[in-house]
């Protein structure tokens, strides 16, 4: 069974332009997560889709915004990037509220 | 609001020791679920195991065991044999389980183990 399957595996990219990150779930997960994380803030959640619509959102600026799609697909998206942006962004797929989120393998922005 | 606490940043260990990684943490919830993860310099996070709150018997995975004390609000992660390979990050990290926040998961700031030849 594959997978969460995250890409791209590495980005480069300046400051304010804007990026799109894509994660897809495994076969059958229906909710997507979506984590930062950075040396300093440590692991900071995100966004939460489940069937298509955000449940949950972290304490993140309006650039950071995201999507699930009907295949459970899942892109993630910020605009205007900032150095601070920097950060592997790890994706998370999920079946059901008891069961434990399977991570991907992150995509790792660089933001100069 | 919810939080996790690992008070070791590193850890070392011989290879085939067992070795105990703290975690405590502090929530009002009844029903929560507490969560270790592994994450080698690839980045990748693994699951390791699961504890619900409710559930009377501690975990076990293989060489993993997880030390559930409620009272203590504790949840140590128990390493037996170690190898060579599970020098890594090692995160414990607990997730509400009722209500509109089931999939957010609060993590600790990890422990970064190294297993010693």
């Amino acid at each position: 069974k594959a997978g969460v399957t995250q890409t791209p595996r590495y980005l480069i990219k300046t400051r304010g332009q804007q990026v799109t990150l894509s994660c897809s779930p495994i076969s059958g997960h229906r909710s997507v997560s979506w984590y930062q994380q950075t040396p300093g803030q440590g692991l900071q959640f995100l966004f939460e889709y489940f069937s298509e619509t955000q449940r949950n959102k972290g304490n993140f600026p309006g650039r950071f915004s995201g999507r699930q799609f009907s295949n459970s697909r899942s892109e993630m998206n910020v605009s205007t990037l900032e150095l601070g942006d920097s950060a592997l962004y790890l994706c998370a797929s999920s079946r059901q509220s008891s069961s434990p989120l399977h991570f991907g393998n992150g995509t790792r922005l660089t933001v100069t | 609001a919810q939080k996790i606490t690992q008070t070791q940043p590193g850890m070392f260990v011989q290879e085939k020791e067992a070795v105990t990684l703290d975690c405590t943490y502090d929530t009002s919830d009844q029903s929560y679920g507490l969560f270790w993860y592994k994450q080698p310099s690839s980045g990748e996070m693994i699951f390791l195991i699961y504890q619900g709150s409710y559930d009377e018997q501690n975990a076990t995975e293989g060489r993993y065991s997880l030390n559930f004390q409620k009272a203590r609000k504790s949840a140590n992660l128990v390493i037996s044999a170690s190898q060579l390979g599970d020098s890594a990050m090692y995160f414990c990290a607990m997730r509400k389980n009722s209500g509109g926040s089931n999939y957010k998961l609060t993590f600790g700031k990890g422990t970064l183990l190294t297993v010693n030849p």
